[in-house]
This record gives C-alpha cells, sequence and structure tokens, in this order.
C-alpha cells in the first residue's frame, strides 16, 4: 500500500460544484500539504499544515479551503469549482522534527472542471 | 526571494549517453537542494538532496548531483541514460530555518532518451 495516499484519482466536475480531495497518510509524519501542478509551472503550494491545529496558507489559496481531520488526514475542497482550478493536484507529507527532510507525494488526483 | 529556474524544458539524450538536467537557484543563505522525479500517472518520488558537505551528491537510481555555490547550481547527472529514465524532474529548493514549507519547485524538464 502506498504512504500517501489520495482519492479520486480522477474526477471530472462541473462549474460550481463543491469538490473534495482526500489525502491519508501511514508515514506518521506531521507536515502536510496541498500542491497544484500545472504545465510550464512545476508544483504551487495551495495549504499546508504542520499539525491538526495548525493550517496555513500557501501562495494560492484562493478559492480553496483544507480540513486536517486528524494527523493522518487532510482534505482539500473547492467551494465552488471554476475551469482554471482543472490541474494535477497532489498531497505531501514531511517529517516535521528534521529541517532538511524531503517530501513523500501521494501519485496525483486529475481534476477537470467542465 | 526564493526562486528555481530549470532553463530546459526538455532533454534529449541517447540511451547510453551521459545526461545533464540542469538547475540554478535563488535563496538567502545556504539553501537544502532536492532532485524528484515524476514518471507517468505517478506522484514525484525522491531522487536526491545536497544539504552539506561533498558537493556531490549521489542519489537513486544512479543519479547524482553537483552543487556549485559560486554559480548557485545544482544540476542533475547521470553517466549512461537508460530508456527507463524518460520521465519528467524537479529541481526544489528551500531556505533554511524555514519551517519546512517553503519548499520552491523549478517548473520542471521533461528527459526524453532514446534507444
Amino acid at each position: 500500500d502506498a504512504d500517501v495516499t489520495q482519492t479520486p484519482r480522477n474526477r471530472i466536475t462541473k462549474t460550481g460544484k463543491r469538490i473534495m480531495l482526500e489525502c491519508s497518510q501511514t508515514k506518521g509524519h506531521d507536515r502536510m500539504y496541498w500542491y497544484r501542478q500545472d504545465p510550464g509551472l512545476g508544483l504551487r503550494l495551495i495549504y499546508y499544515s504542520f499539525d491538526v491545529k495548525d493550517i496555513n496558507k500557501g501562495e494560492i489559496s484562493d478559492g480553496y479551503s483544507v480540513s486536517r481531520q486528524a494527523q493522518a488526514k487532510f482534505s482539500l475542497s473547492l467551494e465552488s469549482a471554476i475551469p482554471n482550478q482543472t490541474a494535477l493536484y497532489f498531497c505531501a507529507t514531511s517529517d516535521g522534527t528534521v529541517q532538511n527532510t524531503e517530501a513523500f507525494f501521494g501519485q496525483g488526483t486529475r481534476l477537470t472542471v467542465v | 526571494a526564493q526562486s528555481v529556474a530549470q532553463p530546459e524544458d526538455q532533454v534529449n539524450v541517447a540511451e547510453g549517453n551521459p545526461l545533464t538536467v540542469k538547475c540554478t537557484y535563488s535563496v538567502s543563505g545556504n539553501p537544502y537542494l532536492f532532485w524528484y522525479v515524476q514518471y507517468p500517472n505517478r506522484g514525484l518520488q525522491f531522487l536526491l538532496k545536497y544539504i552539506t558537505g561533498d558537493n556531490l551528491v549521489k542519489g537513486s537510481y544512479g543519479f547524482e548531483a553537483e552543487f556549485n555555490k559560486s554559480q548557485t547550481s545544482f544540476h542533475l547527472k547521470k553517466p549512461s541514460a537508460l530508456v527507463s529514465d524518460s520521465a519528467l524532474y524537479f529541481c526544489a529548493v528551500r531556505a533554511p530555518n524555514t519551517g519546512g514549507f517553503k519548499t520552491i519547485f523549478g517548473a520542471g524538464t521533461r528527459l526524453f532518451v532514446k534507444a
């Protein structure tokens, strides 16, 4: 089983609909992240969480919200989806006890807003 | 401000030849530098990182990267490319003492290895 699991893997939704992307991890990490990947732009940080009670906006948080339901679960919501939110979304985790640690990524959710 | 540049959108190399994927960065202080690889329909996988010490870092799948402080570069290299190395490669930089969240990713370089 993957250490970082995202559901769904693919989703097509209509403009204006609310949609939730879910992420769960078995790494035991306290830090979790949501990134968005667009061609030619790399990965951009949407939200990050250092623990259940600590949630922070990233560089492109407008139009998104998150919930950290438990140490292992971090969900991303699009309150009212719009076509320019069509992208590949990644959840990631890292060990907060180590400053220079790498991140572990889920397999991604491909979201299409029509 | 932190930034990462991967100047090549795509790199083409023949199997068996050496490969280089370029990365330059701008960050205050001594950065932590990372390379990740993304295969089709997969998430990013960690390849290697530079924290301190030896400028030549060895990582997974035979890859290595050379940290050059004066040129602010962290190029990814492999002596002999394989077709299976074809993927999307991301360079990332993190300034120290930023809590781990300020990791900036480059735009990615697509590597094609031709048989």
